[in-house]
């Protein structure tokens, strides 16, 4: 595609539930970040993947996130037993290199937690 | 480990005026670049710089980065209403990868 493209766009699950959030990053980006915004905040840096690298898990708030990236182009972060303060928009971002290249944003899953 | 921070968190500025945000890094970093969100929006790349001392300019929008490579600030003359949204920068520390973003300034403008 033409973009970072994540999906869905929206998610209101109940509390405890799991949910999945997909993104596929421009083809031939070889990072791929995912960051959590809360309403009026800043970006919070969960896990950052580069190539066959071991991701760097150091941002992910407790072992109820999680993620993975398969073959090295799409990834999917999992919350488990969501809770209320999981709710904020979830952004994925990739870019072409380690170094020196700009990052393109997807759009953002806004994730509700009711 | 590597902290971006930003000033000021907030900046109300009157349409007409200039306004400077600035960016400072706890590590030398191998380039800085910017980012604007627009209410409701995702963060857009604006500019890379790359070069100790270096200054671009986009329009109304200038850029420098810090001798040292530590830090960083964008200045913005005659702001517009197009101008609101909030700056980020960000950037990867010169003995890693991984893109750190500051908290970001927020730009609000009175007409």
């Amino acid at each position: 595609g033409a973009g970072v493209s994540q999906s869905p766009s929206n998610k209101v699950t109940e509390k405890g539930k799991d949910v999945e959030l997909r993104c596929d990053p421009i083809s031939g980006h070889t990072a791929l970040y995912w960051y959590r915004q809360s309403l009026g905040q800043g970006l919070e840096f969960l896990i950052y993947f580069q190539g066959n690298s071991a991701p760097d898990k150091s941002g992910l708030p407790s072992d109820r996130f999680s993620a993975e990236r398969t073959g090295g182009s799409v990834s999917t972060l999992t919350i488990q037993r969501t809770q209320q303060e999981d709710s904020a928009v979830y952004l994925c971002a990739s870019s072409l290199h380690r170094r020196n290249t700009e990052a393109f944003f997807g759009q953002g899953t806004r994730l509700t937690v009711v | 480990g590597q902290q971006v921070m930003q000033i000021p968190q907030y900046q109300h500025v009157q349409e007409g005026e200039d306004f400077t945000t600035y960016c400072n890094s706890s590590t030398t970093l191998s380039n800085i670049q910017w980012y604007k969100q627009r209410p409701g929006g995702h963060p857009v790349f604006l500019i890379q710089l790359v070069k100790s001392g270096e200054v671009k300019k986009q329009k109304r929008l200038t850029f420098q980065f810090g001798e040292a490579k530590k830090n960083s600030s964008l200045h913005i003359t005659a702001t517009q209403t197009t101008d609101v949204g909030t700056y980020f920068c960000a950037g990867p520390p010169g003995n890693d990868y991984k893109l750190s973003f500051g908290a970001g300034t927020t730009v609000t403008v009175r007409a």
